[in-house]
């Protein structure tokens, strides 16, 4: 079965600029988060949807991110314009529990280096 | 709130020897999910073991074994005679109420 796939794996791109990752979780997971990891922290959730919706969305800075889970399959993370600080790993999971009491499913994440 | 606390930013080990993660958690849940996670250097975090907060029976696979002390607040994870393998960040994740947060992880280094 194939695992929680994102791309790209590594973006190098110039402040103000656009960017933007995809995901595909895992068959079956109707719920996919999206998390921030800086280097040398844990995980910080950015969003996350149970199926089409955004249930939860609180840590997402809106004036320049934007998410969207269309179909409830797969999802893309967009930023626009980027900023020297968004340089960091995003990190997509993916779980069979809509209530947060499974385990989450992560992909290997998208490197985002901002010059 | 919740929060997930390890103290540990680094451990340094030579192989074979047991080493003890530690974390510590803050939630006002009565329900609550506990989770070990590893993140080894190709970057994928690794899902190792969920705990529910009404399970306090400790638990043994292979070399890996957790111990859950709810009057303390505590979850934490050892390894027997470490492998240089074991070599990762691990994370301590407590979920309640639909949200997973982690800790800011300790990163293990088992030299040969």
């Amino acid at each position: 079965e194939a695992g929680v796939v994102q791309s790209p794996r590594y973006k190098i791109i110039e402040k103000k600029q656009p960017v933007a990752f995809w995901c595909n979780p895992i068959s079956g997971h109707n719920t996919l988060y999206w998390y921030l990891q800086n280097l040398g922290q844990g995980p910080e959730l950015l969003i996350r949807y149970e199926n089409e919706e955004a249930v939860d969305d609180s840590q997402l800075p809106k004036d320049r991110f934007s998410a969207e889970r269309l179909k409830g399959v797969d999802s893309t993370l967009k930023i626009q314009p980027a900023e020297l600080g968004d340089s960091a790993v995003y990190l997509c999971a993916s779980s069979w529990s809509t209530a947060g009491t499974g385990e989450l499913f992560f992909g290997e994440g998208s490197r985002l280096t901002v010059l | 709130a919740q929060k997930v606390t390890q103290a540990q930013t680094e451990i340094s080990v030579v192989e074979k020897e047991d080493v003890t993660l530690d974390c510590v958690y803050e939630t006002r849940d009565t329900t609550y999910y506990l989770f070990w996670y590893k993140q080894p250097p190709s970057g994928e975090l690794v899902f190792l073991i969920r705990r529910n907060s009404f399970d306090e029976q400790n638990e043994i696979s292979g070399r890996y074994s957790w111990n859950f002390q709810k009057s303390t607040s505590s979850f934490n994870f050892t390894i027997t005679a470490s492998q240089v393998v074991d070599s990762a960040v691990y994370f301590c994740a407590l979920s309640g109420g639909f949200k997973t947060i982690f800790g800011a992880g300790t990163r293990l280094f088992v030299k040969a």
